[in-house]
């Protein structure tokens, strides 16, 4: 069973660039979440696709985009970044969306995002 | 406005003891409960998770135990490894669903041989 994985591992920008980090459920799983750590923070959702289209938002600006392609891998796009966008970018996936005690969150090991 | 508030930054432990680690809710409409283990330089890893339904939980050496009209759960570990040394997280969802979980900020919890 393929875990989730998700490239690149550490990636530097400069304010006001444009970012896309990737994301490859695991085996089976049809659902891909999207969560944000900052130092010092638990990690804050940011959204979750199913079947290719955005399945909730949490508090974030538009500029944070993503797609999910019919492979169910993943991809979140930041545009104009910010000196705050610096974080852990954690990619999440699971069966469709459903009941926690039955499919629960899997992570993967995070892209670290570094805005100068 | 923080919902998952755990309070302590830290904690340390002798192994063999026990730890426990707190968290506080403030939404009233989470009705499930989840703790993550974290590793440095990887994803959070689920350990444990609790209904509303209910008031305690056990895994093996892990229990977690629920007051909801405290709004208050913890996490017990005993006994205590040095390989349990990470950041613990308590989540919260609404609905059981694996629809966007709110997280506190974590609690590094250290056991020393």
């Amino acid at each position: 069973e393929t875990g989730v994985t998700q490239s690149p591992t550490h990636l530097i920008k400069t304010r006001g660039q444009q970012v896309t980090l990737r994301c490859s459920s695991q085996s089976g799983h049809n659902t891909v979440s999207w969560y944000q750590q900052a130092l010092g923070q638990g990690p804050q959702f940011i959204f979750q696709y199913y079947r290719e289209e955005e399945n909730g938002r949490g508090n974030f600006p538009p500029r944070f985009s993503g797609l999910q392609f019919p492979n169910y891998s993943s991809e979140l796009n930041v545009n104009a970044l910010e000196l705050d966008d610096s974080a852990l970018y954690l990619c999440a996936s699971s069966l469709r969306p459903a009941q926690l005690r039955n499919s629960p969150l899997h992570f993967g090991n995070g892209t670290r995002l570094t805005v100068t | 406005d923080q919902q998952v508030k755990q309070n302590s930054p830290s904690l340390s432990v002798q192994e063999g003891r026990i730890s426990i680690l707190n968290c506080d809710y403030t939404n009233s409409m989470f009705d499930y409960f989840l703790w993550y283990k974290k590793y440095p330089a990887e994803g959070p890893t689920f350990l444990i998770s609790i209904s509303s339904i209910k008031d305690k939980n056990e895994d093996g050496r892990f229990t977690v135990f629920l007051n909801k009209s405290a709004k208050h759960l913890s996490l017990h570990i005993v006994p205590s490894q040095p390989g349990d040394s990470a950041v613990y997280f308590c989540a919260a969802t609404r609905g059981g669903s694996n629809y966007k979980l709110t997280f506190g900020k974590g609690t590094l919890l250290t056991v020393n041989p």
